[in-house]
């Protein structure tokens, strides 16, 4: 079984610019969250999408949005990029309901400058 | 923000020592996962365990959790030099939300 796919691994964009990152699930699972993690913050939690409605949003401001298709892929859209904004995006996909297992992919390092 | 802390923040042992890491928590839980990461990586999912559990094994892996202390810990046996990582613990919290909230992570270095 295939496990999650984030494309692209690595990412530089400048300031002002903005970016689209994609996540593949794995077969099956109708969950796919977004996390941020960075030296100074750590993990921390983006959106969660389900059955394609986001169902929880973090603390992050409107600049930072997301969507998922039919197929459960998703998408994570990052507008007017700050340097402040250069991390690792993870994303993690699950199957959905409680007490279930959240698997990661290898994330998006993305570098603004 | 941040759910818990994990102590140590960083471990250095040798292989064939044991590894204990601690991991608190604020609010309740619907279960707690253990994750693994390599630097600059993505996160491993090690174990899972439910909030009416008290303790878990997988392999080397031994996790215990205390709700009413807020508090988990894993526990690597016989350690490997390939466990050298970071290791975060993630709350699923009791409110509804589909969440994980990580703790700060304890980086482990197991020297040959």
């Amino acid at each position: 079984k295939a496990g999650v796919t984030q494309t692209p691994r690595y990412l530089i964009k400048t300031r002002g610019q903005q970016v689209t990152l994609s996540c593949s699930p794995i077969s099956g699972h109708r969950s796919v969250s977004w996390y941020q993690q960075t030296p100074g913050q750590g993990l921390q939690f983006l959106f969660e999408y389900f059955s394609e409605t986001q169902r929880n949003k973090g603390n992050f401001p409107g600049r930072f949005s997301g969507r998922q298709f039919s197929n459960s892929r998703s998408e994570m859209n990052v507008s007017t990029l700050e340097l402040g904004d250069s991390a690792l995006y993870l994303c993690a996909s699950s199957f959905g309901e409680r007490n279930t297992e959240a698997f990661f992919g290898q994330g998006t390092r993305l570098t603004v400058v | 923000s941040q759910q818990g802390e994990e102590d140590p923040q960083a471990l250095s042992i040798q292989e064939g020592e044991n590894a204990t890491m601690n991991c608190s928590y604020k609010t309740s839980i619907n279960n707690l996962q253990w994750y693994r990461q390599n630097s600059g990586r993505g996160l491993v999912h090690l174990i899972l365990i439910r909030s009416n559990e008290r303790e878990k094994h997988s392999g080397r892996l031994r996790v215990t959790l205390d709700t009413s202390k807020k508090s988990s810990s894993l526990l690597i046996t016989a350690s490997r030099a390939a466990d050298t990582a970071s290791y975060f613990c993630a709350t699923d919290p009791n409110t509804g939300r589909r969440a994980l909230t990580f703790g700060s992570g304890t980086r482990l270095q197991v020297q040959p």
